[in-house]
C-alpha cells in the first residue's frame, strides 16, 4: 500500500531554513509526480509546489517561489522540500501528496497523502 | 489566479441527513475539480476528481457534479464517520498552480 512518511519538521527562527523529506514505499516513486501542500494552524489547505516524476519540472506557489525548492531523488525513493528565508506566515503542517495516476492530466490530483510535519517559524 | 469559493463555510446535519456543498471557481475550470475530506488531525483523503469520478473505495453515497464554474459535493446520508471538512480544489490552471476553496466544516446538529 502506498505509504508516505514526512520528516524534518521543527521550530526555526525567522530567516532560517529547513530541509524536510518524504519517504516514499508501496509504490513506483519515480513514475509519479509529487506535490507539497501546506496547512497553517485552524486554516485551510495550500499548495506549495510541484515535481514531475523525472524532476524536469517543477513549479512553485508565488508565496513561496524563490525562497522553496522541490527536489526529489528517485534512487532513494525521497521527495524534499528546502525552504529558506523561513517567516512567521510559513508555520504551517506540511503535507506530500502523490500524484493518482501516471499521466499529465493526473498532476492536479492527489490521491494519497502523507501524516504531514509541523514547521514552526519563530524567534 | 482561479479562486475557489465554498459555501456554505459551515453546516449542521444528522445522520442520515443529505447534505450538499458547493464549489463556485472564480472562470471555468471545465471539469479539472477535485474533492477532499479531512478529519481533525489528519491527512486529507481524495473522495472526488473529474468533478463527478468517485475515488475507488470511496462509500457511494458521496457524489459529485458540475462543470464551467459550479459544483456540487453531495453526501446522501450523512453518516456518523462524514463528519470533516470538505475541500474542493481546481486543477485546470495547473500547471502552474492549484487552488484550493476555503472549505466546508460538516457539524453533528
Amino acid at each position: 500500500q502506498v505509504q508516505l512518511v514526512e520528516s524534518g519538521g521543527g521550530v526555526v527562527q525567522p530567516g532560517g531554513s529547513l530541509r524536510l523529506s518524504c519517504a516514499a514505499s508501496g509504490f513506483t516513486f519515480s513514475s509519479y509526480g509529487m506535490h507539497w501542500v501546506r496547512q497553517a494552524p485552524g486554516k485551510g489547505l495550500e499548495w506549495v509546489a510541484f515535481i514531475r516524476y523525472d524532476g524536469s519540472n517543477k513549479y512553485y506557489a508565488d508565496s513561496v517561489k524563490g525562497r522553496f525548492t522541490i527536489s526529489r531523488d528517485n534512487s532513494k525513493n525521497t521527495l524534499y522540500l528546502q525552504m529558506n528565508s523561513l517567516r512567521a506566515e510559513d508555520t504551517a503542517v506540511y503535507y506530500c501528496a502523490k500524484v493518482a495516476g501516471y499521466s499529465s492530466s493526473w498532476y492536479g490530483v492527489l490521491g494519497h497523502w502523507g501524516q504531514g510535519t509541523l514547521v514552526t517559524v519563530s524567534s | 489566479d482561479i479562486q475557489m469559493t465554498q459555501s456554505p463555510s459551515s453546516v449542521s446535519a444528522s445522520v442520515g441527513d443529505r447534505v450538499t456543498i458547493t464549489c463556485r471557481a472564480s472562470q471555468g475550470i471545465s471539469s479539472w475539480l477535485a474533492w477532499y475530506q479531512q478529519k481533525p488531525g489528519k491527512a486529507p483523503k481524495l473522495l472526488i476528481y473529474a468533478a463527478s469520478s468517485l475515488q475507488s473505495g470511496v462509500p457511494s453515497r458521496f457524489s459529485g457534479s458540475g462543470s464551467g464554474t459550479d459544483f456540487t459535493l453531495t453526501i446522501s446520508s450523512l453518516q456518523p464517520e462524514d463528519f470533516a471538512t470538505y475541500y474542493c480544489q481546481q486543477a485546470n490552471s495547473f500547471p502552474p498552480a492549484l487552488t484550493f476553496g476555503g472549505g466546508t466544516k460538516v457539524e453533528i446538529k
